[in-house]
Protein backbone atom coordinates (compact mmCIF):
# COMPACT_ATOMS: atom_id res chain seq x y z
CA UNK A 1 0.00 0.00 0.00
CA UNK A 2 1.32 3.63 -1.17
CA UNK A 3 1.85 5.74 1.73
CA UNK A 4 2.81 8.97 1.76
CA UNK A 5 4.01 11.36 4.49
CA UNK A 6 4.78 15.77 5.12
CA UNK A 7 7.64 16.66 7.18
CA UNK A 8 8.92 20.17 7.40
CA UNK A 9 8.64 23.17 9.27
CA UNK A 10 5.56 24.18 11.11
CA UNK A 11 6.07 27.60 11.33
CA UNK A 12 8.09 29.92 9.25
CA UNK A 13 8.26 33.87 9.55
CA UNK A 14 6.54 36.58 6.69
CA UNK A 15 9.42 36.91 3.73
CA UNK A 16 10.75 33.77 4.54
CA UNK A 17 10.66 30.30 2.30
CA UNK A 18 8.53 27.33 3.14
CA UNK A 19 10.57 23.90 3.06
CA UNK A 20 8.51 20.82 3.19
CA UNK A 21 9.41 16.73 2.05
CA UNK A 22 6.89 14.18 0.98
CA UNK A 23 8.67 10.68 1.53
CA UNK A 24 6.61 8.13 -0.25
CA UNK A 25 6.84 4.54 0.87
CA UNK A 26 5.47 1.12 -0.34
CA UNK A 27 6.51 1.92 -4.04
CA UNK A 28 8.86 3.88 -6.15
CA UNK A 29 8.93 7.55 -6.90
CA UNK A 30 11.07 6.71 -9.77
CA UNK A 31 7.84 4.26 -11.36
CA UNK A 32 7.00 5.99 -14.23
CA UNK A 33 3.37 7.09 -15.25
CA UNK A 34 2.29 9.08 -12.46
CA UNK A 35 3.08 12.68 -10.96
CA UNK A 36 3.32 13.94 -7.71
CA UNK A 37 1.70 16.97 -6.47
CA UNK A 38 1.38 19.23 -4.06
CA UNK A 39 -1.67 20.81 -2.66
CA UNK A 40 -3.00 23.37 0.31
CA UNK A 41 -5.74 24.44 2.24
CA UNK A 42 -5.66 27.27 3.99
CA UNK A 43 -8.27 26.97 7.58
CA UNK A 44 -11.49 26.46 7.12
CA UNK A 45 -11.30 27.08 3.09
CA UNK A 46 -11.12 24.83 0.01
CA UNK A 47 -8.46 23.17 -1.70
CA UNK A 48 -5.75 24.79 -3.58
CA UNK A 49 -2.96 22.94 -5.97
CA UNK A 50 0.50 23.98 -6.18
CA UNK A 51 2.36 21.98 -8.89
CA UNK A 52 3.51 19.16 -9.79
CA UNK A 53 6.43 16.89 -10.61
CA UNK A 54 6.90 13.61 -12.72
CA UNK A 55 9.71 10.70 -12.11
CA UNK A 56 11.87 12.56 -14.70
CA UNK A 57 11.99 15.79 -12.98
CA UNK A 58 9.93 17.80 -14.93
CA UNK A 59 7.88 20.31 -13.34
CA UNK A 60 4.21 22.13 -14.01
CA UNK A 61 3.40 24.87 -11.22
CA UNK A 62 -0.50 26.62 -10.61
CA UNK A 63 0.33 29.67 -12.17
CA UNK A 64 -0.97 31.88 -9.64
CA UNK A 65 1.98 30.51 -7.53
CA UNK A 66 4.36 30.08 -10.11
CA UNK A 67 7.23 32.75 -9.59
CA UNK A 68 7.22 31.61 -6.00
CA UNK A 69 7.53 27.77 -6.27
CA UNK A 70 9.86 24.92 -6.44
CA UNK A 71 9.34 21.05 -6.96
CA UNK A 72 12.25 18.74 -6.21
CA UNK A 73 12.63 15.23 -6.78
CA UNK A 74 15.29 13.25 -4.86
CA UNK A 75 15.41 9.43 -6.33
CA UNK A 76 17.30 8.02 -3.58
CA UNK A 77 15.40 8.81 -0.43
CA UNK A 78 12.32 8.38 -2.55
CA UNK A 79 10.99 11.39 -1.71
CA UNK A 80 10.16 15.01 -3.47
CA UNK A 81 9.85 18.44 -1.54
CA UNK A 82 8.32 21.65 -2.16
CA UNK A 83 9.94 25.06 -1.69
CA UNK A 84 7.65 28.38 -1.60
CA UNK A 85 9.49 31.57 -0.94
CA UNK A 86 8.09 34.95 0.14
CA UNK A 87 5.45 33.39 1.95
CA UNK A 88 2.88 35.86 4.31
CA UNK A 89 0.01 34.68 6.28
CA UNK A 90 -2.39 33.99 3.32
CA UNK A 91 0.43 30.50 2.57
CA UNK A 92 -1.06 29.78 5.60
CA UNK A 93 -2.16 26.28 5.74
CA UNK A 94 -2.25 22.14 5.58
CA UNK A 95 0.05 21.20 3.11
CA UNK A 96 -1.07 18.17 1.54
CA UNK A 97 0.64 16.08 -1.01
CA UNK A 98 -0.55 14.10 -3.58
CA UNK A 99 -0.16 11.10 -5.92
CA UNK A 100 -1.98 11.60 -9.28
CA UNK A 101 -3.69 8.89 -11.18
CA UNK A 102 -1.53 7.15 -14.29
CA UNK A 103 -4.30 8.65 -16.49
CA UNK A 104 -2.93 12.63 -14.20
CA UNK A 105 -6.05 13.01 -14.05
CA UNK A 106 -7.27 12.39 -10.57
CA UNK A 107 -5.72 12.41 -6.75
CA UNK A 108 -5.44 8.61 -5.57
CA UNK A 109 -2.91 8.59 -2.49
CA UNK A 110 -2.80 11.17 -0.45
CA UNK A 111 -0.51 12.00 2.65
CA UNK A 112 -2.28 12.99 6.01
CA UNK A 113 -1.71 16.76 5.37
CA UNK A 114 0.93 19.09 7.53
CA UNK A 115 0.16 22.45 9.25
CA UNK A 116 1.95 25.30 8.05
CA UNK A 117 1.70 28.75 9.90
CA UNK A 118 3.03 31.89 8.49
CA UNK A 119 3.56 34.55 11.19
CA UNK A 120 6.25 36.53 12.92
CA UNK B 1 -8.15 28.49 -15.96
CA UNK B 2 -11.19 26.62 -15.49
CA UNK B 3 -13.76 27.40 -12.65
CA UNK B 4 -15.52 24.59 -10.70
CA UNK B 5 -18.83 25.60 -8.85
CA UNK B 6 -20.59 23.59 -6.63
CA UNK B 7 -24.47 23.65 -5.46
CA UNK B 8 -25.63 23.96 -3.15
CA UNK B 9 -23.36 24.94 -1.07
CA UNK B 10 -24.56 23.32 2.50
CA UNK B 11 -27.09 19.78 2.23
CA UNK B 12 -28.91 19.46 5.35
CA UNK B 13 -30.36 15.83 5.15
CA UNK B 14 -30.87 12.85 7.72
CA UNK B 15 -29.66 9.63 7.56
CA UNK B 16 -31.28 7.19 4.96
CA UNK B 17 -32.52 10.31 2.56
CA UNK B 18 -30.76 10.72 -1.09
CA UNK B 19 -28.43 12.99 -1.56
CA UNK B 20 -27.57 14.93 -4.97
CA UNK B 21 -24.92 17.42 -5.11
CA UNK B 22 -23.54 19.36 -8.28
CA UNK B 23 -20.71 20.61 -9.57
CA UNK B 24 -20.59 23.00 -12.87
CA UNK B 25 -17.61 23.23 -14.84
CA UNK B 26 -16.65 26.66 -16.94
CA UNK B 27 -15.96 25.11 -19.82
CA UNK B 28 -16.23 21.52 -21.14
CA UNK B 29 -13.99 18.97 -19.26
CA UNK B 30 -14.92 15.96 -21.18
CA UNK B 31 -15.50 13.40 -18.67
CA UNK B 32 -12.27 13.80 -16.40
CA UNK B 33 -13.88 15.18 -13.24
CA UNK B 34 -13.36 13.30 -9.92
CA UNK B 35 -14.91 13.54 -6.51
CA UNK B 36 -13.51 13.30 -2.78
CA UNK B 37 -14.98 13.54 0.59
CA UNK B 38 -13.19 15.27 3.51
CA UNK B 39 -14.11 14.94 6.90
CA UNK B 40 -12.91 17.30 9.60
CA UNK B 41 -8.53 16.78 10.39
CA UNK B 42 -8.02 14.87 7.50
CA UNK B 43 -6.85 14.29 4.00
CA UNK B 44 -9.47 14.22 1.32
CA UNK B 45 -10.15 10.59 0.24
CA UNK B 46 -10.93 9.72 -3.57
CA UNK B 47 -14.86 8.69 -4.50
CA UNK B 48 -15.13 9.30 -7.48
CA UNK B 49 -12.99 9.13 -11.04
CA UNK B 50 -13.24 9.94 -14.76
CA UNK B 51 -16.90 11.33 -13.97
CA UNK B 52 -18.47 8.09 -13.00
CA UNK B 53 -16.05 5.60 -11.75
CA UNK B 54 -15.88 4.19 -8.04
CA UNK B 55 -12.69 4.12 -6.64
CA UNK B 56 -11.24 0.95 -5.05
CA UNK B 57 -12.92 0.49 -1.70
CA UNK B 58 -16.00 2.86 -2.03
CA UNK B 59 -19.37 1.72 -1.45
CA UNK B 60 -22.10 1.20 -4.05
CA UNK B 61 -24.16 4.24 -2.82
CA UNK B 62 -21.58 6.53 -4.30
CA UNK B 63 -22.42 7.22 -7.86
CA UNK B 64 -20.93 9.91 -10.60
CA UNK B 65 -22.43 11.31 -13.47
CA UNK B 66 -22.04 13.57 -16.20
CA UNK B 67 -19.78 15.02 -19.06
CA UNK B 68 -18.44 18.14 -20.46
CA UNK B 69 -19.88 20.90 -18.10
CA UNK B 70 -22.44 19.35 -16.02
CA UNK B 71 -21.41 16.55 -13.09
CA UNK B 72 -23.79 15.27 -10.39
CA UNK B 73 -22.32 13.20 -7.32
CA UNK B 74 -25.68 10.62 -5.88
CA UNK B 75 -25.15 9.14 -2.68
CA UNK B 76 -28.48 6.70 -2.68
CA UNK B 77 -29.03 6.43 1.39
CA UNK B 78 -27.26 8.39 3.49
CA UNK B 79 -25.19 6.91 6.27
CA UNK B 80 -23.89 8.70 9.55
CA UNK B 81 -20.35 8.33 7.97
CA UNK B 82 -21.12 10.12 5.19
CA UNK B 83 -21.80 13.44 6.89
CA UNK B 84 -18.86 15.50 5.71
CA UNK B 85 -17.24 17.90 2.81
CA UNK B 86 -17.63 16.79 -0.70
CA UNK B 87 -15.08 18.31 -3.68
CA UNK B 88 -15.34 17.97 -7.27
CA UNK B 89 -12.37 18.35 -9.18
CA UNK B 90 -10.77 18.51 -12.77
CA UNK B 91 -7.20 18.39 -14.81
CA UNK B 92 -7.33 20.26 -17.91
CA UNK B 93 -3.59 21.95 -18.25
CA UNK B 94 -3.90 22.63 -14.67
CA UNK B 95 -5.60 20.88 -11.59
CA UNK B 96 -8.72 23.12 -10.33
CA UNK B 97 -10.74 22.01 -7.28
CA UNK B 98 -14.70 23.29 -6.59
CA UNK B 99 -15.14 25.38 -3.47
CA UNK B 100 -16.96 22.17 -2.02
CA UNK B 101 -20.63 21.30 -0.64
CA UNK B 102 -20.97 20.21 3.19
CA UNK B 103 -23.23 17.55 3.64
CA UNK B 104 -24.64 18.14 7.24
CA UNK B 105 -27.37 16.31 9.56
CA UNK B 106 -30.42 17.34 9.65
Amino acid sequence: QLQLQESGSGLVKPSQTLSLTCAVSGGSISSGGYSWSWIRQPPGKGLEWIGYIYHSGSTYYNPSLKSRVTISVDRSKNQFSLKLSSVTAADTAVYYCARASGTGTYFDYWGQGTLVTVSS
Amino acid sequence: EIVLTQSPATLSLSPGERATLSCRASQSVSSYLAWYQQKPGQAPRLLIYDASNRATGIPARFSGSGSGTDFTLTISSLEPEDFAVYYCQQRSNQFTFGPGTKVDIK
